[in-house]
């Protein structure tokens, strides 16, 4: 199975700033790459799929990048409500498969 | 607005077989999409179990096919979830969610908790 490494395991950012979040695939999966937001307690939301495209009602300062085995998440001016737990997840070969996780933290 | 909504018990004791059911409103599933099973353990990441068609087609993680079933039931408009010979490993928040043809979860349950202990 395809695995998803994500990097950095946890981001120390301040609010106003910008992050980037990097996913990396073990072998090509084309632009078939989602991301999600996790808060505690809570389902992931959907915030990217085909690698950049926005999801239905996901601000513009979440910008998806990447093809084949790299990746990025680009959050601008980040809002306190964006502090959470990032995932990757391919899509390209059964079992889809998600990476560990990146934890946005306030700095 | 598509809502998906986990239903089963909390305590699966090991060996025997967990039981979920997603109830889906807001969207027929006989329409179309393929509807999944996802788990978290608790702290961890996400992992697929697999996902079923409303015709009736099944994917399964080669991980767990030996152990999992996935059906629908479109008169109930739900989809549903067995898991046998559970053990503590299989503890873990269970959440369904829609799944696009193209492979990613557009609309999620709010997860429910299933404990593996005797």
């Amino acid at each position: 199975e395809i695995v998803m490494t994500q990097s950095p395991a946890t981001l120390s950012v301040s609010p106003g700033e910008g992050a980037t979040l990097s996913c990396r695939a073990s072998q090509s999966v084309s632009s078939n790459l989602a991301w999600y937001q996790q808060k505690p307690g809570q389902a992931p939301r959907l915030l990217i799929y085909g690698a950049s495209t926005r999801a239905t009602g996901i601000p513009a300062r979440f910008s998806g990048s990447g093809s084949g085995t790299e990746f990025t998440l680009t959050i601008s001016s980040l809002q306190s409500e964006d502090f959470a737990v990032y995932y990757c997840q391919q899509y390209n070969n059964w079992p889809y498969t998600f990476g560990q996780g990146t934890k946005l933290e306030i700095k | 607005q598509v809502q998906l909504k986990e239903s089963g018990p909390g305590l699966v004791k090991p060996s025997e077989t967990l039981s979920l059911t997603c109830a889906v409103s807001g969207y027929s599933i006989s329409s179309g999409y393929q509807w999944g099973w996802i788990r978290q353990p608790p702290g961890k990441g996400l992992e697929w179990i697999g996902s079923i068609y409303h015709s009736g087609s099944t994917y399964y993680n080669p991980s767990l096919k030996s152990r999992v079933t996935i059906s629908v039931d479109t008169s109930k408009n739900q989809f549903s979830l067995k898991m046998s010979s559970v053990t503590a490993a299989d503890t873990a928040v269970y959440y369904c969610a829609r799944r696009p043809l193209s492979g990613y979860c557009d609309y999620w349950g709010q997860g429910t908790l299933v404990t593996v202990s005797s």
